[in-house]
C-alpha cells in the first residue's frame, strides 16, 4: 500500500513569489493534517480536513496561506507571498479518522521550503 | 492548553544497552499519547500509542512506552538498543474532549554508538 504522497520534497522561492504543496493521502483516509515542522522543533498543525470540510484552522496565517481538499481525496497548500519566515519543512499527513483524537497518524516526507 | 515536555535534547547510548526516551504531558481532560519516530529527510512514522487499558504499551521494531499517571510521563523503552535506532523521537498528546490538534514535544535525538 502506498504512502502518504507529497510534491515537491525540496523547493527554493525567491520571497514574495507564490508557492504550492500538493498531498496525496493514503487511501480511505478521511481525515488529513497540513503540519509545519522548523528546525529542531515538533510538527505544529496548520489545518485539518476531514473529507472536504476544514475543520481545525486556527493556526493556519490566512492572510498568506491557503489550503484545499477538492473531492475529499488530494490537497494542496499555498503561500502568496512567501516571507524569509516560512523556510520550513512542510508536512502532511492523513488517519482514517473513524476515532478523532486516537487516531494514528501516517505522514508523508514533507516538503522542504527555502525562501532566499 | 496542552503541552509536551522532551527534557533531553540528545541521548547517547551503546548498541545493545537499554535506551529510554523521556516525555512529560500536561492536559485537561484524558490524555492519549503517541510516540513517532524521524529518520532523516523522511516524514514521521508511528511507533505507539496509549489510548487506555494497559499501562505499558508494546509498539513497533521492539519500542515500548509505560504511561505513568501520577508522574504525567510517558517514556519510551527498548531493552537492547541497535544502531539503526537512531533518529529523531516525537513524544505527542491529544485528550479526551478536546479539538484533535495534537501538541508535539520537540524531540529527542537517539544516538546508537556501535
Amino acid at each position: 500500500e502506498a504512502g502518504v504522497v507529497q510534491s515537491p520534497r525540496y523547493k527554493i522561492i525567491e520571497k514574495k513569489q507564490p508557492v504550492a504543496f500538493w498531498c496525496n493521502p493514503i487511501s480511505g483516509h478521511n481525515t488529513l493534517y497540513w503540519y509545519l515542522q522548523n528546525l529542531g522543533q515538533g510538527p505544529e498543525l496548520l489545518i485539518r480536513y476531514e473529507n472536504e470540510e476544514a475543520v481545525d484552522d486556527s493556526q493556519l496565517p490566512k492572510d498568506r496561506f491557503s489550503a484545499e481538499r477538492l473531492k475529499g481525496v488530494d490537497s494542496t497548500l499555498k503561500i502568496q507571498p512567501a516571507e524569509l519566515g516560512d523556510s520550513a519543512v512542510y508536512l502532511c499527513a492523513s488517519s482514517l479518522g473513524l476515532s478523532g483524537d486516537t487516531d494514528t497518524q501516517y505522514f508523508g516526507p514533507g516538503t522542504r521550503l527555502t525562501v532566499l | 492548553a496542552q503541552s509536551v515536555a522532551q527534557p533531553e535534547d540528545q541521548v547517547n547510548v551503546a548498541e545493545g544497552n537499554p535506551l529510554t526516551v523521556k516525555c512529560t504531558y500536561s492536559v485537561s481532560g484524558n490524555p492519549y499519547l503517541f510516540w513517532y519516530v524521524q529518520y532523516p529527510n523522511r516524514g514521521l512514522q508511528f511507533l505507539l500509542k496509549y489510548i487506555t487499558g494497559d499501562n505499558l504499551v508494546k509498539g513497533s521494531y521492539g519500542f515500548e512506552a509505560e504511561f505513568n499517571k501520577s508522574q504525567t510521563s510517558f517514556h519510551l523503552k527498548k531493552p537492547s538498543a541497535l544502531v539503526s535506532d537512531s533518529a529523531l523521537y516525537f513524544c505527542a498528546v491529544t485528550a479526551s474532549g478536546g479539538s484533535y490538534i495534537p501538541t508535539f514535544g520537540r524531540g529527542t535525538s537517539l544516538i546508537v554508538h556501535p
